[in-house]
C-alpha cells in the first residue's frame, strides 16, 4: 500500500504568491518523522523542513512551513512568497520508528512538480 | 566542507556488463542509502546500510549488489541481471539515530548503450 501520497502531480503558482503542496501518509507507528525535499532540474535533493510526530508546533524554516494535521495524517508544505527559483520537484518523505532507535528506513512520495510563473 | 560525493556523474553500460557506482561521505554518518529514480517519478530504495559490514535490501534490490567495508563508502554494483538499469541513482547518508534528514549526493545518470 502507498505509504506517502502526493495527489498533485503538477502545480503552478504566480511569483510572490503562496502555494500549498499536499502530502498524506499512512503509518500505524506512533513515532515517525516527516521530511520535505526539493529537487531542481539539476537532480540534487535539498532538505527543506522536518516535522516530528510528537512536535507540538508546526515546523517553519524561512519561507517554508509545514501544516501538520496529525489526526488527518496530513503534512502539507506551504511556500510563501514564491520565487522563480522555487520551480522544482518537491518530495514528501517519512521515517517510521522512535527517534532513539536505529531503524531509519525512509519512504518517499511520488513528488509534485511546481512551476512558478513570472 | 563535509558532504557526499558520487561518481561518475554520467555512466554508460553495454548490455551484459556490470558497472559500479561510487558513493563516498565524510560526514561521519552511520547510515547510507541507494535510491533509484526514473523520469517523472519518486525515489525507490534499492539498499541501505546502518553499520559497516551490514546492509539490508530495499524495495527494488533485484539486479543490484552493495558492500559496506568502510563507514565512508557504499558502492552500488548494477549487475547484468538488472534488465532495465537506465535511471538516475542517488546515494544518501544520515546519522543513524534521531530524526535527522538525509544528505544526498548529486547523483549518477546511468544509460544503456
Amino acid at each position: 500500500a502507498q505509504k506517502i501520497t502526493q495527489t498533485q502531480p503538477g502545480m503552478f503558482v504566480q511569483e510572490k504568491e503562496a502555494v500549498t503542496l499536499d502530502c498524506t501518509y499512512d503509518t500505524s507507528d506512533p513515532s515517525y518523522g516527516l521530511f520535505w525535499y526539493k529537487q531542481p532540474s539539476s537532480g540534487e535533493m535539498i532538505f527543506l523542513i522536518y516535522q516530528g510526530s510528537y512536535d507540538q508546533q508546526n515546523a517553519t524554516e524561512g519561507r517554508y512551513s509545514l501544516n501538520f494535521q496529525k489526526a488527518r495524517k496530513s503534512a502539507n508544505l506551504v511556500i510563501s512568497a514564491s520565487q522563480l527559483g522555487d520551480s522544482a520537484m518537491y518530495f514528501c518523505a517519512m521515517r517510521e520508528g522512535p527517534a532513539e532507535t536505529s531503524y531509519d528506513k525512509v519512504i518517499f512520495g511520488p513528488g509534485t512538480s511546481l512551476s512558478v510563473i513570472p | 566542507d563535509g558532504g557526499i560525493t558520487q561518481s561518475p556523474k554520467y555512466l554508460f553500460r553495454k548490455e551484459g556488463q556490470n558497472v559500479t557506482l561510487s558513493c563516498e561521505q565524510n560526514l561521519n554518518h552511520d547510515a547510507m542509502y541507494w535510491y533509484r529514480q526514473d523520469p517523472g517519478q519518486g525515489l525507490r530504495l534499492i539498499y541501505y546500510s546502518q553499520i559497516v559490514n551490514d546492509f539490508q535490501k530495499g524495495d527494488i534490490a533485484e539486479g543490484y549488489s552493495v558492500s559496506r567495508e568502510k563507514k565512508e563508502s557504499f558502492p552500488l554494483t548494477v549487475t547484468s541481471a538488472q534488465k532495465n538499469p537506465t535511471a538516475f541513482y542517488l546515494c544518501a547518508s544520515s546519522p543513524d539515530r534521531g530524526q535527522k534528514p538525509q544528505h544526498f549526493g548529486d547523483g549518477t545518470r546511468l544509460s544503456i548503450l
